[in-house]
């Protein structure tokens, strides 16, 4: 399809396992971002990509969280050793050029929802 | 720092009713702000926005003005639809350049026929 596509939508894991969580964005947007949904929170900010590199990582909440991003296009989000405190939904979203440039509109996926039992 | 306070919910209206939903932020130097909703089964999209003070963003009959000093950008609409039946999300840019949207907690919308 043509927007932000996420997979897996649902995901149910147990304490300690390594869960991967995908995003692919709207084809040709250079920028991507990874938000965290907990029940009752905003938004909040993970991780952004400009192309492949990441170069704000700043809201990732612990070293057990990492994020890669190939061919400028598709990206991982990877949770080893999940807690319970993990759970929520995970959204992607992507922009053509990046927020700064573009001021504020962000593409967003419908989220992976994980919960960690 | 940077930060976005909404109006809890949820809300329930009546189709046709007036539609407030409070916004007010902190920021460092001057923001842009956003309207952002979700629809049911859909991911968060861009509503309005307004990128300075007194600046109104509309769109789909909803209004928000740009209030600086009041900090804040409340969102309206006259007379709502159940098609308006959504989440909405206040954000805000911190500064010229910065590359993070903050947003609030969210306010979901139910309106009956």
């Amino acid at each position: 399809g043509a927007g932000v596509s996420q997979s897996p939508s649902n995901k149910v894991t147990e304490k300690g396992k390594d869960v991967e969580l995908r995003c692919d964005p709207i084809s040709g947007h250079t920028a991507l971002y990874w938000y965290r949904q907990s029940l009752g929170q905003g938004l909040e900010f993970l991780i952004y990509f400009q192309g492949n590199s990441a170069p704000d990582k700043s809201g990732l909440p612990s070293d057990r969280f990492s994020a890669e991003r190939t061919g400028g296009s598709v990206s991982t989000l990877t949770i080893q050793r999940t807690q319970q405190e993990d759970s929520a939904v995970y959204l992607c979203a992507s922009s053509p050029t990046g927020l700064a440039a573009n001021t504020g509109e962000l593409f967003f996926g419908e989220g992976s929802r994980l919960t960690v039992l | 720092g940077n930060s976005v306070t909404q109006m809890e919910g949820p809300v329930t209206l009546s189709e046709e009713a007036f539609l407030t939903i409070n916004c007010t932020y902190t920021a460092t130097g001057y923001p842009s702000l956003f309207w952002y909703v979700q629809y049911p089964g859909e991911g968060l999209q861009l509503l309005l926005k307004a990128t300075k003070a007194d600046d109104k963003g509309s769109n789909k009959g909803f209004e928000a003005t740009y209030r600086k000093e009041t900090t804040s950008f409340h969102l309206e609409k006259g007379s709502v639809q159940v098609s308006d039946s959504a989440v909405y999300f206040c954000a805000l840019i911190g500064r010229t350049g910065a590359n993070n949207l903050f947003f609030g907690t969210g306010t979901r919308l139910t309106v009956i026929p």
